[in-house]
């Protein structure tokens, strides 16, 4: 069964830091990865995809992920945190032969402090 | 970009009262949608996939006479909470993607709150 792990229920840096949001999946097969972002009372934002081809994937408002096949891995990074970034982020898995099903992390609460 | 537009933002209601939420693809036709529920501070749990012009599919342990689907159209799906009780209460989230691969991704409506007194 696919699954997706999110390490970290909370995640703090300043702003101007580099940050870095784990995520490690389990699926058979090849995966594709998502990273999703949620701010209060909202649905979630599409912030960037893995599907094939080159392991460093950017997406939006600067932030990039790297896919690491043998650690099964994509974490979310970006070089210079802001305030603003302050959000829940999801890490999200489907693969097709799981069908249309998209599974999701727990969620990563990110706090940039000023 | 392709918006989903889901209606009310927020619910408040009595205990026994059937709510519907409406979900719709503005800008797109959307055969699947998904309806998920969310807990404070937890993940989305995905309840049901609804698809247009057939029965929804649910996923184990939601109840389906509880949670009734209906995707009438394309750009439409509604999910209604027959007799809600205060467990109920939740944030309920549709999204749907336009293209039918799962390597596309979901487009999220901004949810509904529904806290049933």
């Amino acid at each position: 069964a696919q699954s997706v792990a999110q390490p970290e229920d909370q995640v703090n840096v300043a702003e101007g830091n580099p940050l870095t949001v784990k995520c490690t999946y389990s699926v058979s097969g090849n995966p594709y990865l998502f990273w999703y972002v949620q701010y209060p009372n909202r649905g979630l934002q599409f912030l960037l995809k893995y599907i094939t081809g080159d392991n460093l994937v950017k997406g939006s408002y600067g932030f990039e992920a790297e896919f690491n096949k043998s650690q099964t891995s994509f974490h979310l990074k970006k070089p210079s945190a802001l305030v603003s970034d302050s959000a829940l982020y999801f890490c999200a898995v489907s693969h097709l032969t799981g069908g249309f099903k998209t599974i999701f992390g727990a969620g990563t609460r990110l706090f940039v402090k000023a | 970009g392709a918006v989903v537009s889901q209606h009310p933002s927020w619910v408040i209601c009595k205990s026994g009262t059937s709510v519907k939420i409406e979900c719709r693809s503005l800008d797109f036709q959307a055969t699947t949608m998904f309806w998920y529920r969310q807990f404070p501070k937890q993940s989305l749990m995905l309840m049901a996939t609804s698809n247009e012009g057939s029965k929804a599919t649910y996923e184990q342990g939601v109840e389906k006479d509880k949670f009734l689907i209906n995707h009438a159209s394309l750009t439409l799906s509604t999910l209604t909470v027959t007799s809600a009780h205060p467990e109920d209460s939740s944030f309920y989230i549709c999204s749907a993607d336009g293209t039918g691969r799962s390597n596309q991704p979901q487009h999220f409506g901004d949810g509904t709150r529904l806290s049933i007194l």
